[in-house]
């Protein structure tokens, strides 16, 4: 069963709006990861937060994990066609197994030009 | 690019059957991870292998298998192939075991689409 709860599921977007995907664990969060997905095709990692309150940015997408570590979110500004995907969040499933994940089950995201 | 492949892209197989499915990590990586990803669902953690023995495992049966060799490259076995065994078939590669410590990641190939009639 998931354990990483998503939402939305699905986003239609047009470009150059701004949007908010979440991401949230019912249990500690030991590392977050948020990878995006082109459909049928392999995982793009795109950050990671492991510190409580972190924030991380690249170009026009912001992840921030909240203080508990049971919560992220994903913002993208101004959004393109080039966001288009299916956007995934992932954890470890405990410090001692660090790079053994559990996914969300994605949200996918399309941008209207 | 990512530096890890998987071959074949497509396969179609029929029920019972068995099938290999392979992988081809980064130099230097000596961890890989087999995912599952069933149409419009999240991977699930199949298994994972470091410097070729397993590490960890998900919650799917033994007639799911691996292997991995010193070349870098790995194999998921899967025998008595079931309908609801088609998916998207997903290895990642990462160079440490608890990459979480540090800033790495593991990265993915693009993965083998499994069909079973």
């Amino acid at each position: 069963s998931q354990e990483l709860e998503q939402s939305p599921q699905s986003l239609i977007v047009q470009e150059g709006k701004n949007l908010t995907i979440n991401c949230t664990s019912s249990k500690t969060l030991y590392g977050l990861y948020w990878y995006k997905q082109k459909y049928g095709e392999g995982l793009i990692f795109l950050m990671m937060l492991q510190k409580g309150g972190e924030e991380k940015s690249h170009e026009k997408i912001t992840a921030k994990l909240d203080e508990k570590k049971q919560q992220s979110s994903l913002h993208i500004t101004a959004s393109q066609p080039s966001h288009a995907g299916i956007y995934l969040c992932g954890a470890a499933k405990s410090p001692n197994t660090g790079n053994q994940f559990y996914f969300g089950t994605g949200t996918s995201l399309t941008v209207i030009p | 690019e990512t530096g890890v492949t998987q071959s074949p892209t497509h396969l179609i197989k029929t029920r019972g059957q068995q099938v290999t499915l392979r992988c081809s990590s980064q130099s230097g990586h000596n961890t890989v991870s087999w995912y599952q990803q069933a149409l419009g669902q999240g991977p699930q953690f199949i298994f994972q292998y470091y410097r070729e023995e397993e590490n960890g495992r998900g919650n799917f049966p033994p007639r799911f298998s691996g292997l991995q060799f010193p070349n870098y490259s790995s194999e998921l076995n899967v025998n008595a192939l079931e309908l609801d065994d088609s998916a998207l078939y997903l290895c990642a590669s990462s160079p440490g075991q608890y990459f979480f410590i540090s800033t790495d990641t593991q990265y993915f190939g693009p993965g083998t689409r499994l069909t079973v009639l």
